[in-house]
């Protein structure tokens, strides 16, 4: 058990929709990230917050959006989806800055996101 | 570019066989850490070890045990004696030591798929 926890554990939206995924963090984690994992592949780093700013990004357009709560929780927003977007979507803490890569990722569950 | 390959794709053995699973990465940075995740059919990424480019000794836990080798540029994983509970999918991830405008992100594998059957 980690204790990063993500809703909803499924979730099944039409192409055009908007979709709101959620994950909350230990306590103490200051830092979130969220990755992308289509099937068959390795998760890929969609972007990263620390303290509720943004901290880095990977190579995804902007219709990928994220927020991060003072009490460890976080979202991140799909506008206008694909078909491609289908995906299972992780959500991982880190109990510290996350800078210089020394910090352990600890992820949850997932959400298992399905465009039709 | 940093990049992480794991070449096996999938992997079977019988219980009780010794399985290693082949992780090459390459960095350009001097400071960096590697890692390796399981993640069995429940979808949740478990954490299984984090070493820095800096310390080269080969570690053990239990069945499992970690080869470093900077030279090659290898991370390879064992279990030893494997069980059927083993049975997952395993990624090797690849983190540089610089703060870049990627922040902090963990590159992964395509994972290898390991099946133990009784």
């Amino acid at each position: 058990e980690t204790g990063v926890t993500q809703s909803p554990t499924h979730l099944i939206k039409t192409r055009g929709q908007q979709v709101t995924l959620r994950c909350s963090s230990q306590s103490g984690h200051n830092t979130v990230s969220w990755y992308q994992q289509a099937l068959g592949q390795g998760p890929q780093f969609i972007f990263q917050y620390y303290r509720e700013e943004e901290n880095g990004r990977g190579n995804f357009p902007p219709r990928f959006s994220g927020l991060q709560f003072p009490n460890y929780s976080s979202e991140l927003n799909v506008n206008a989806l694909e078909l491609d977007d289908s995906a299972l979507y992780l959500c991982a803490s880190t109990p510290g800055r996350g800078s210089l890569g020394t910090d352990t990722q600890y992820f949850g569950p997932g959400t298992r996101l399905t465009v039709l | 570019a940093q990049k992480v390959t794991q070449a096996q794709t999938e992997i079977s053995v019988v219980e009780k066989e010794d399985v290693t699973l082949d992780c090459v990465y390459e960095t350009r940075d001097t400071t960096y850490y590697l890692f390796w995740y399981k993640q069995p059919p429940s979808g949740e990424l478990v954490f299984l070890i984090r070493r820095n480019s800096f310390d080269e000794q080969n570690e053990i836990s239990g069945r499992y045990s970690w080869n470093f080798q900077k030279s090659t540029s290898s991370f390879n994983f064992t279990i030893t004696a494997s069980q059927v509970v083993d049975s997952a999918v395993y990624f090797c991830a690849l983190s540089e030591g610089t703060v870049n405008q990627a922040g902090t992100a963990l590159i992964f594998g395509k994972g290898t798929t390991l099946s133990v059957s009784s």
